[in-house]
């Protein structure tokens, strides 16, 4: 089956830049999405197909994907965004969706 | 304005069984592809089954055989059929709407949670 791996967590300073990295086989061939969750809250899309935002969601965010590492960038960080993040692919091998396995954004 | 309410959670005993149901509002579950969603306590998620507008079904290793996703068309809403229930299988349980172009998920509900304990 196709594995997702996050770091466990990444601190970053407000106002600073934050990269969030989910690393898979030959994931730049495939379209990958980013979830915010914050605690008792259910996740929200805040990337999809590798770098479009959502309405609503802003333009701090963005990503890119490329070979075997997708990233999701924050850029001018706010406490606001301390959550976990989780990438997301769908493999089409076995019509499975996979996730992958969390980054706690600490906000300094 | 999209909706996805969840209810049907609650604590069971090993071996037992369970139904869960959301709500949908907003859109038309039998035109979607929807899906059911995981999250054991302080783990990640963990993608459960989906259903696709068309019929088709599909379910993760860890419950295939024991869950079984459906939907009624007449009360727009998505089930989930849990048997032989775990203790492994404790977890909030999301319903979530998926995008049929590239496959993310757009609207979620907010999460009901299942307790497999003795």
């Amino acid at each position: 089956s196709y594995v997702l791996t996050q770091p466990p967590s990444v601190s970053v300073a407000p106002g600073q830049t934050a990269r969030i990295t989910c690393g898979g086989n030959n994931i730049g061939s495939k379209s990958v999405h980013w979830y915010q969750q914050k605690p008792g809250q259910a996740p929200v899309l805040v990337v999809y197909d590798d770098s479009d935002r959502p309405s609503g969601i802003p333009e701090r965010f963005s990503g890119s994907n490329s070979g075997n590492t997708a990233t999701l960038t924050i850029s001018r960080v706010e406490a606001g965004d301390e959550a976990d993040y989780y990438c997301q692919v769908w493999d089409s091998s076995s019509d499975h969706y996979v996730f992958g396995t969390g980054t706690k954004v600490t906000v300094l | 304005e999209v909706q996805l309410v969840e209810t049907g959670g609650g604590l069971i005993q090993p071996g037992g069984s369970l139904r869960l149901s959301c709500a949908a509002s907003g859109f038309t579950v039998s035109s979607n592809y929807m899906s059911w969603v995981r999250q054991a306590p302080g783990k990640g998620l963990e993608w459960v089954s989906v259903i696709y507008s068309g019929g088709s079904t599909y379910y993760a290793d860890s419950v295939k055989g024991r869950f079984t996703i459906s939907r009624d068309n007449s009360k727009n809403t998505l089930y989930l059929q849990m048997n032989s229930l775990r203790a492994e299988d404790t977890a909030v349980y999301y319903c979530a709407r998926a995008s049929y172009v590239v496959y993310y998920f757009d609207y979620w509900g907010q999460g009901t949670l299942v307790t497999v304990s003795s």
